[in-house]
Formats: structure tokens, sequence, C-alpha cells
């Protein structure tokens, strides 16, 4: 079965400063993709960036980028030059043929 | 840790048929739940929010007498599709809030529907 872990339950970076939040995966499927959700106070989830695990040039969306490395099963989320409007819950998320799977996120406080 | 068990995994129905989907939160109480629709390549959508007790509020643009909402314990919202068409087909997972905000929302493991 498909798992995703999100080693760091919590993470601060101070304001301006570059902060990278770990993903482990594990599947044996080969065509997949994954996901980096976030989620603000007001709960909704809001996808930051996503990779199709058959591309494997990195994802980048403005300061979001991913390390994505497909033999190690690793996608990390490097936030560039942090502000405080990232400070939220964010997901790692795996979707395969039939399901999303999901870590249990990372709580990012960004210090002021 | 929290678990939300989402049933069923996949359903396949003919059209005009009606299909409810429920979400279960096992061993916390929900006192908010979400549903979300995905689209073929495309990222989660949040269709509805649904509080125990009261009405779901529904996004813009989901119509709320086809996708019936009901979050009638703590413990359990369903979704029913209502007259399912063809393009009803799609995959939807339900998320679920425990009253402590510092827990992360516990998903579902999503139902995909398709409807002939």
């Amino acid at each position: 079965a498909q798992t995703v872990t999100q080693s760091q339950p919590e993470m601060s970076v101070q304001e301006a400063e570059t902060v990278t939040l770990s993903c482990t995966y594990d599947t044996s499927e080969s065509d997949y993709y994954l996901f980096w959700y976030k989620q603000p106070p007001s709960r909704q989830m809001i996808l930051v960036i996503r990779q199709e695990a058959y591309k494997q040039q990195n994802a980048t969306e403005n300061r979001f980028s991913v390390n994505f490395q497909k033999a190690a099963k690793s996608f990390s989320l490097k936030i560039s030059d942090s502000q405080l409007g990232d400070a939220a819950m964010y997901f790692c998320a795996y979707k395969g043929d039939d399901k999303i799977i999901f870590g249990k996120g990372t709580r990012l406080h960004i210090l002021p | 840790g929290a678990v939300v068990s989402q049933h069923p995994s996949r359903v396949i129905c003919k059209s005009g048929t009606s299909v409810k989907i429920e979400c279960r939160s096992l061993d916390f109480q929900a006192t908010t739940m979400f549903w979300y629709r995905q689209f073929p390549k495309k990222s989660l959508m949040l269709m509805a929010t649904s509080n125990e007790g009261s009405k779901a509020t529904y996004e813009q643009g989901v119509e709320k007498d086809k996708f019936l909402i009901n979050h009638a314990s703590l413990t359990l919202s369903t979704l029913t599709v209502t007259s399912a068409h063809p393009e009803d087909s799609s995959f939807y997972i339900c998320s679920a809030d425990d009253t402590d905000y510092n827990s992360p929302l516990h998903f579902g493991n999503g139902t995909r529907l398709t409807v002939t």
C-alpha cells in the first residue's frame, strides 16, 4: 500500500528566509502525481504545487519549488523569501490509480 | 492517529440514480467535514463544508440540490449525488476536522464514482 510521510510536524522560519519541507512516499506504481497543499486558517485546501512522476524536471511555482527524487521517493517543498501569509499547514499528497493519500501535515510558522 | 473512513471506495451507477457516499470519523468527533471533488489531472475542488447539525455551506457553482450533504452526527457526514449523470463521474474525497485546531485535517481515501 502507498504511504506518505511528512516527518516534520512543525517548522519555523524567519520572514524572507528559505525553508524546506520534507516528504517521502512509498509506492509500487510507476505513474502517479505528487502534490503539496496549503491549508490556511480558513481550512480550505489550496494547491501549492504539483509534480507528475514521469517528469524529471522539478516543478516551480513562483516562490515554491520542489526537489523530486523519484528513485529515493522523496518530494520536498522549498519556499523561498518566506512571507507571513505562508503560515499554514502544508500537506504532501500522493495521487495514484485510485486514491489520494496525504501526509499528516507540517505546520509552518513564519517569524516576523 | 485519527482515522476517517470513506465508503465506498468505488461505485458505478446508472444515469438517473442516486449515490450516497459516507464519511465517518472513527476515533474523534468531527465538528466540520469538507467534501472535495477531483477531476482528472486537476486538484481537489472544495464542494462544500458541513457542520454537525446545520446546513452545509456550498462553494460557488456547486448545486446544492444535486449534491445533498447531511452531517447528522459528530462522526458521520454523507454526500448524496442525486439523479447522477455521466458528467458527475469523478473522484470525491472528504476530510474531517476535529475540535482541536492544532490537529491537521483528517482525510478519507476517496470515492471514485462512475456514472454510466
